[in-house]
């Protein structure tokens, strides 16, 4: 099974301020990533696939990166609604894996 | 709007099974498969498999196999995920997604197994 590390698992950050969230698989996936964000309480949404297309109706505040082995979720501009766990997810091979998530938090 | 919608929350004893309804609407039922994940409380996201609403072939998590049983139903746009010999580790919101990587999701059922 391909393993997905994210880095950090948590993060502090203040509203207006840009992060960055990273993915590495345990073998190339080329760019089948998947982003999701997971607000409490509320099912995951997808935010980008594709490693860097933006889901129908994400803002462009979210941006992705990355190829084979190395993939980064960007968020500029954070804004309340943004705090949040983000997960990625590997669907170049089955079983689908997902990164053990990353809290952002308000600083 | 594409809609994905769960049947409602269960609590069930260890060794009974659990069968978790998912409707959808809004797109053409057979045009996605329909993938199953879970979340523990607390705990990140785990994919527990996949059925292809065209062909109704399935690929399953290797922990789950043998326990798990995701079908669907053509005719009302209805996938169905049933798990068998509960225990209390199998305790979790479990979410169907349309697809799995760009998809909608439905709300979650959360599944409780306490005796």
């Amino acid at each position: 099974d391909i393993q997905m590390t994210q880095s950090p698992s948590s993060l502090s950050a203040s509203v207006g301020d840009t992060v960055t969230i990273t993915c590495r698989a345990s073998q190339d996936i080329i760019y089948y990533l998947a982003w999701f964000q997971q607000r409490p309480g509320e099912a995951p949404k997808s935010l980008i696939y594709g490693a860097s297309s933006l889901q129908s109706g994400v803002p462009s505040k979210f941006s992705g990166s990355g190829s084979g082995t190395d993939f980064t979720l960007t968020i500029s501009g954070l804004q309340p609604e943004d705090f949040a766990t983000y997960y990625c997810l590997q669907y170049s091979s089955y079983p689908r894996t997902f990164g053990q998530g990353t809290k952002v938090e308000i600083k | 709007q594409v809609q994905l919608v769960q049947s409602g929350a269960e609590v069930k004893k260890p060794g009974a099974s659990v069968k978790v309804s998912c409707k959808a609407s809004g797109y053409i039922f057979t045009n996605y498969g329909i993938s199953w994940v879970r979340q523990a409380p607390g705990q990140g996201l785990e994919w527990m498999g996949w059925i292809s609403a065209h062909e109704g072939n399935t690929d399953y998590l290797q922990r789950f196999q043998g326990r798990v049983t995701m079908t669907k139903d053509t005719s009302t746009s209805t996938a169905y995920m049933e798990l068998r010999s509960l225990r209390s580790d199998d305790t979790a919101v479990y979410y169907c997604a349309q697809g799995v990587y760009n998809g909608a999701w439905g709300q979650g059922t959360l599944v409780t197994v306490s005796s």
